[in-house]
């Protein structure tokens, strides 16, 4: 069955300090593969996906995942975070066209001032 | 705009009662669907449909129904209420194409107590 791992469950970091989320999956063709962001209260927020092609994609709010085939992850990164980046962030994926959407458990993360 | 909406936000209701959650969207989207969402767990599917009359089950639908009599709304039934069924439930829909790889756009979610 496949499955996603988010190994975080949460992540301390600095205003203004570099954020990495990770993400693994454990089949072996390639997913399509998904980053949402929840803030407080809120439902989920689409921030990229991947499909095929370029492995680096750039999403909304300054965020960027990069796909590695090689070590089956899609981490999340942005470079500069700001206090409105604190939020409970999803890594999510589907095996194939046709397939359901599977979430990884969520990774919290508090920004300190 | 079109949007997604869900009600009631908040809901608490006692063991054994049957309860509905409603979910409104007026994107025209085919695609709908039902998750929950519990601590550690990230959303887990309940329910989904690609269209007016149909459903299919999801990871976690025992106990739940849908149905599905209009493009805009898929209301979620809980036939009987347990406290294992307290969570957060999240609507979200889709539009049609190759299943799965369109963007699902989510609720506000609504937040379900059963006492």
């Amino acid at each position: 069955a496949q499955s996603v791992t988010q190994p975080d469950i949460h992540i301390t970091v600095s205003e203004g300090a570099s954020l990495e989320l990770r993400c693994n999956y454990s089949y072996g063709a390639t997913p399509y593969l998904f980053w949402y962001v929840q803030s407080p209260g809120q439902g989920l927020q689409l921030l990229l996906k991947y499909f095929s092609g370029d492995t680096l994609v750039q999403g909304i709010k300054g965020f960027e995942a990069e796909f590695k085939r090689s070590q089956s992850s899609f981490n999340l990164r942005k470079p500069s975070v700001h206090w409105s980046d604190a939020a409970e962030y999803f890594c999510a994926s589907i095996k194939a066209a046709g397939n359901k959407l599977t979430f990884g458990g969520g990774t919290r993360v508090l920004v300190k001032p | 705009d079109a949007e997604i909406t869900q009600s009631p936000r908040h809901k608490i209701t006692e063991t054994g009662r049957q309860v509905t959650l409603a979910c409104h969207q007026t994107w025209n989207h085919n695609n709908m669907f039902w998750y929950r969402q519990d601590l550690g767990h990230g959303l887990r599917l309940i329910h989904y449909s690609y269209g007016v009359q149909d459903t299919n089950k999801g990871e976690v639908s025992d106990g739940y129904s849908v149905s599905r009599s209009n493009t805009e709304d898929l209301p979620l039934t809980l036939e009987s209420a347990a406290s294992s069924q307290t969570s957060v439930y999240f609507c979200a829909s889709s539009p049609a194409g190759v299943e799965g790889t369109d963007t699902q756009y989510f609720g506000p979610g609504t937040r379900l107590t059963v006492l």
